[in-house]
């Protein structure tokens, strides 16, 4: 497709599962972003992949969140024991950025996201 | 901490009329400045942006205001449409660093 895609689109669990959620960037582009977005907030940053390394993960909460990227194209957001507070829209987003590039060249493009509810 | 604030949940603009957005941000490292644009079941969609080199950006419709003594940006919408309808979020960043740091969103509602 042409844009970044996300799935599955929804996803509802139980406390304590274990959950994956992929995404699928634009072709060609070597950075990969994963934002949280939960209710009545703006995005917030977990990760930043440049090609198939973890350039920066200071945004994940806790040891509970892991993500891999292990071909530099798509990755998966794994989160362990789940917990209520998990909820939330997670966004994935891509971009050309080459490692060392400046953002006023890096436009993110968004995917549609994936809305976690953990009951 | 939130280092970047819309202090406006909503804003409601007559159709032809100019929409303003406001945005605060408290990190003096910030130099680079976005405005993205939502809709519902959407991904954010990059809108605009600014480097802290400018005080303006301006593209159609759309314009970015900078104040770096005030650290305050706006976005204006001139004229305003019904399909500018969406939630606005301000971004902020360090040029040289990995993360975009996001502000809660306004509602934009333009009445035809």
């Amino acid at each position: 497709g042409a844009g970044v895609s996300q799935t599955p689109s929804n996803k509802v669990t139980e406390k304590g599962k274990y959950v994956e959620l992929r995404c699928d960037p634009i072709s060609g582009h070597t950075a990969l972003y994963w934002y949280r977005q939960s209710l009545g907030q703006g995005p917030e940053f977990l990760i930043y992949f440049q090609g198939t390394g973890a350039a920066d993960d200071s945004g994940l909460p806790n040891d509970r969140f892991f993500a891999v990227r292990p071909e530099g194209s798509v990755s998966t957001l794994k989160i362990q024991r789940t917990e209520r507070g998990d909820s939330a829209v997670y966004l994935c987003a891509s971009s050309i950025r080459t490692s060392g590039g400046a953002l006023s060249t890096d436009t993110q493009y968004f995917g549609p996201g994936t809305r976690l509810t953990v009951l | 901490d939130q280092q970047v604030k819309q202090n406006s949940p909503s804003l409601s603009v007559q159709e032809g009329r100019i929409s303003i957005l406001n945005c605060d941000y408290t990190n003096s490292m910030f130099d680079y400045f976005l405005w993205y644009k939502k809709y519902p079941a959407e991904g954010p969609t990059f809108l605009i942006s600014i480097s802290s080199i400018k005080d303006k950006n301006e593209d159609g419709r759309f314009t970015v205001f900078l104040n770096k003594s005030a650290k305050h940006l706006s976005l204006h919408i001139v004229p305003s449409q019904p399909g500018d309808s969406a939630v606005y979020f301000c971004a902020a960043g360090i040029e040289y660093g990995n993360k975009l740091v996001f502000g809660a969103g306004t509602i934009l509602r333009v009445k035809s």
